[in-house]
This record gives structure tokens, C-alpha cells and sequence, in this order.
């Protein structure tokens, strides 16, 4: 099974609304982390939940995490042309020891 | 300087070509790894090492070499590539493990063709 598997999606949104992403995982996790990779290229950390935490902000990103749920959600807000991207959540469960899995992305286009 | 650098950008090779791919960072950190990445997949790890040792082999055929000489850099050798090895290969790198999780800082890839 894998881990950090977001449900593949790709959404498509009007440039000033939200944009939310999911995330599922089968095992227990230490810490569950979201990158954004812009069209083939590298990718880039967004924010890091770790397994005691509920929820987090970091600009216009909300992350929440229900590790009784085994899942996660990313919630862009007022979406600019500029967050078109995949995004993907990472989890360390399965390795542990900083080894990332990474669930299967979100393509997110923002028309202007 | 918060920047994982990799060269070169693109690179295009036969399977019969020996190249190499390089990866830098100037962060501090002991832990560099190499992942895979297909069309519209996700990042498939490699390789990892710490503290310049090779710690996690993906079971990757033998036509990939890593190399690390040294904290700050890191090598991946290519030879006798198949073409369904052609995908973007991505470095990234990442404080001590073990010492608590931290962020990856990934490079931006390099785009190998093999024909």
C-alpha cells in the first residue's frame, strides 16, 4: 500500500478561490509534509504537520491533519495564477529515518 | 544559501554513453539523496546517503552509480541507460537523520533523454 496517497485529482479554478487537496495514508506517520513542483521542475517544501498536531497555517496555506483518519488536507486560499502546480503530500511512515513516500500529486490550474 | 544546485539541466545520451549527473548544496546538511521522477508521477526515491555513506539502495539496477566525495556533493554515474530509464532526475538534501524530520530541499532536476 502507499503512503501519503492524496486522492489524484486535478482541479481546475478561478484565480481568488480556494483550492482544497486531500491526502490518505495507510500507517502510523511521525510527521506528513506538502511540496509544490512547478511543470518539471524541482519540487519545494511547503509545510510539515507533525503527527500531534491538528492544524497549521503558513500564509495562505492550511494544512490539518486527523491521524485517526489517516488523512490530510491542503487548503490553498485567494489562489493566484502563480499556484498552478502539482502538489504533493509526503509521509515518513512507511521508512522512517528521512525517507519520504510520496503520494501520487494534484494538478492544480489557476486561470487568471 | 538555501540552494541545491544540479547540473547539468538537460542531457540527452545513447545507451551505450557514460555521464554523470552532479548535485551540490552548501546547506550543511548530511543527508542527499537521489529520486527518479516519471511523467506525471510522483518522486521515486533512489538513493540516500548520510553522512557521505550510502545507506538506502531502492534496488537500483547496477547502471546507476552513486558517489558522494564529500559532504557537499553528490554524483549519480549513468552507463549502458535503457530508454525507459529517460525521466527527470532530482537531488535533494536534508539535515541529519535521525535528529528529528526535517524539510528536503530539492534541486531542480535534470532532464535525461536516453535514445
Amino acid at each position: 500500500s502507499q503512503q501519503g496517497e492524496e486522492d489524484p485529482q486535478a482541479l481546475s479554478i478561478q484565480e481568488g478561490e480556494n483550492a482544497t487537496m486531500n491526502c490518505s495514508y495507510k500507517t502510523s506517520i511521525n510527521n506528513l509534509q506538502w511540496y509544490r513542483q512547478n511543470s518539471g521542475r524541482g519540487l519545494v517544501h511547503l509545510i510539515l504537520i507533525r503527527s500531534n498536531e491538528r492544524e497549521k497555517h503558513s500564509g495562505r496555506l492550511r494544512v490539518t491533519l486527523d491521524t485517526s483518519k489517516k488523512s490530510s488536507s491542503l487548503l490553498i486560499t485567494a489562489s493566484r495564477a502563480a499556484d498552478t502546480a502539482s502538489y504533493f503530500c509526503a509521509t515518513d511512515a512507511r521508512y522512517g529515518n528521512n525517507r519520504l513516500a510520496f503520494g501520487k500529486g494534484n494538478q492544480v490550474v489557476v486561470i487568471p | 544559501d538555501t540552494e541545491v544546485t544540479q547540473t547539468p539541466k538537460h542531457l540527452v545520451m545513447g545507451m551505450t554513453n557514460k555521464k554523470s549527473l552532479k548535485c551540490e548544496q552548501h546547506m550543511g546538511h548530511r543527508a542527499m539523496y537521489w529520486y527518479k521522477q516519471k511523467a506525471k508521477k510522483p518522486p521515486e526515491l533512489m538513493f540516500v546517503y548520510s553522512y557521505e555513506k550510502l545507506s538506502i539502495n531502492e534496488s537500483v539496477p547496477s547502471r546507476f552509480s552513486p558517489e558522494c566525495p564529500n559532504s557537499s556533493l553528490l554524483n549519480l554515474h549513468l552507463h549502458a541507460l535503457q530508454p525507459e530509464d529517460s525521466a527527470l532526475y532530482l537531488c535533494a538534501s536534508s539535515h541529519e537523520p535521525g535528529q528529528g524530520f526535517y524539510e528536503q530541499f530539492f534541486g531542480p532536476g535534470t532532464r535525461l533523454t536516453v535514445l
